[in-house]
């Protein structure tokens, strides 16, 4: 069965800065997909970003990153240059499973 | 991408009672889910509408409590029965453009709000 964890219940960022975002899974699958998603206070659900297992190259996509490092089973999101829009919650995600998520807050 | 709407977008339900829930995607729409997401809560899968056929439930979840439908590729149903206040949630729509979960991202409807006194 595959498990996603994500460790930080709540991060902390000043607005242009970096951040990193946690998230571990774990498979006994040697293909799979990580995913990333965003839910503002709105409460939509936003796909930012895509990994594969067999991916050479780190996924990017504009300010969101992956550090995937397949060896520690460890698919960690970051974004660059925060903005106040990126205050949500961010959710890892594989094979429809969902980790609990982080929430993230941007200050000025 | 693909566009997916559900309604109602809320409501209020008295203890007893029955709600149903569509969803209509568009036609790039593959695949279908359904989800939960609890008050505070990460989205937990309720199962997978299968066109024509009984969907596949997740452990914890099952057809009496929730029925599902998909009659055709681009519509959906959920169904709440016997709503309790514990099932005072957001039921999340979803679907995917690929035909894998694993390696297609999710496009979600804009959630139906349920609360249930």
């Amino acid at each position: 069965a595959q498990k996603i964890t994500q460790t930080q219940p709540g991060m902390f960022v000043q607005e242009k800065e970096a951040v990193t975002l946690d998230c571990t899974y774990d498979t006994s699958d040697q293909s799979y997909g990580l995913f990333w998603y965003k839910q503002p206070s709105s409460g939509e659900m936003i796909f930012l970003i895509y990994q594969g297992s067999y991916d050479e190259q780190n996924a990017t996509e504009g300010r969101y990153s992956l550090n995937f490092q397949k060896a520690r089973k460890s698919a960690n999101l970051v974004i660059s240059a925060s903005q106040l829009g990126d205050s949500a919650m961010y959710f890892c995600a594989m094979r429809l499973i969902f980790g609990a998520g982080t929430r993230l807050a941007v200050h000025p | 991408s693909a566009v997916i709407s559900q309604k109602p977008s809320r409501d209020i339900c008295q203890r007893g009672t029955s709600l149903t829930i569509q969803c209509q995607v568009d036609s790039q729409v593959t695949m279908m889910f359904w989800y939960r997401q609890q008050p505070g809560q990460s989205l937990t899968l309720i199962a997978t509408a299968n066109q024509g056929s009984e969907a596949t439930y997740e452990s914890g979840f099952v057809i009496d409590k929730f029925p599902i439908s998909r009659p055709n590729l681009t519509f959906s149903t959920l169904t709440v029965s016997n709503m309790s206040p514990e099932d005072s949630s957001i039921y999340l729509c979803s679907g995917t453009t690929s035909g894998d979960a694993n390696t297609g991202e999710l496009f979600f409807g804009e959630g139906s709000r349920l609360t249930v006194l």
